[in-house]
C-alpha cells in the first residue's frame, strides 16, 4: 500500500452535474497529481499542486480545477460534467526534488456519469 | 502526439516463460523512465524504474533495458507467474517538470 487514499470510490453523476474528489497524501510529500484514466487507456495528467500552487496542467479545460491544502491533501473539482468524464481519477503524491520524484498512486476514484 | 508509445496492447505468456513489454519515446529530455503495475480496480504501483545514465536495471525477476540512441526502453518479466497477470504501464518524466507520460498499457495473461 502506498499510503495515499482518495475518496469516494465511487460516484454516479448526471450530465450538467459538479464533482468533488479527494485525496489524501502519503506522509511527508508535498505534491500531488491528478490523472484521468479512461477505461483501457493509460492515466493522463490533469494538473499538479506543489505546496498549494498549481505547478503544471494537462490539456483539460477549466472546469476541471483543484486545490492542495496546508496539510498537503488535495482536491479534484469538475463542473458541469460531461458524458465522456467517465473515468476512472487517479491521484499521486510525492517529495519534489531537483532530479523529478517517484509518484505514489491512490486506489482512484471511478466516476460515472449519465 | 502520443509522447510514449507502447506495445504490445496484450500479451499471454505460459507460467515460467519470459514476458517483454516496449515502449518508445520523442522527448529526448526524459530523464526517468518508470514501469507502473496495475490491478483490476487498483490504482498503478510503482515496479521498477531506470534513468538514461544506466542501460540496464534489475530488480528480482524484472529488468529495465534502455536504448537512448533508439530512444526505447523495455520491461522484462522472468519466470513469469500467474501473479503478474495485470496491466502494465510505462511513462517518462522530465526531471524540471514533474508532468508523467504514459503509455497507453500492456494487459499481460500469464498462464499456468
Amino acid at each position: 500500500e502506498t499510503g495515499v487514499t482518495q475518496s469516494p470510490t465511487h460516484l454516479i453523476k448526471t450530465r450538467g452535474q459538479q464533482v468533488t474528489l479527494r485525496c489524501s497524501s502519503q506522509s511527508g510529500h508535498n505534491t500531488v497529481s491528478w490523472y484521468q484514466q479512461a477505461l483501457g487507456q493509460g492515466p493522463q495528467f490533469i494538473f499538479q499542486y506543489y505546496r498549494e500552487e498549481e505547478n503544471g496542467r494537462g490539456n483539460f479545460p477549466p472546469r476541471f480545477s483543484g486545490l492542495q491544502f496546508p496539510n498537503y491533501s488535495s482536491e479534484l473539482n469538475v463542473n458541469a460534467l460531461e458524458l465522456d468524464d467517465s473515468a476512472l481519477y487517479l491521484c499521486a503524491s510525492s517529495l519534489a526534488s531537483a532530479s523529478g520524484e517517484t509518484q505514489y498512486f491512490g486506489p482512484g476514484t471511478r466516476l460515472l456519469v449519465l | 502526439q502520443q509522447q510514449v508509445k507502447q506495445s504490445p496492447q496484450s500479451l499471454i505468456v505460459q507460467k515460467g516463460g519470459i514476458s517483454i513489454i516496449n515502449c518508445a519515446y520523442e522527448n529526448t529530455a526524459f530523464d526517468y523512465f518508470p514501469w507502473y503495475q496495475q490491478f483490476p480496480g487498483k490504482g498503478p504501483a510503482l515496479l521498477i524504474a531506470i534513468r538514461p545514465d544506466v542501460s540496464e536495471k534489475k530488480e528480482g525477476r524484472f529488468t529495465i533495458s534502455f536504448n537512448k540512441s533508439a530512444k526505447q526502453f523495455s520491461l522484462h518479466i522472468m519466470d513469469s507467474q500467474p501473479g503478474d497477470s495485470a496491466t502494465y504501464f510505462c511513462a517518462a518524466q522530465r526531471g524540471d517538470f514533474n508532468k508523467f507520460y504514459f503509455g497507453s498499457g500492456t494487459k499481460l495473461n500469464v498462464k499456468p
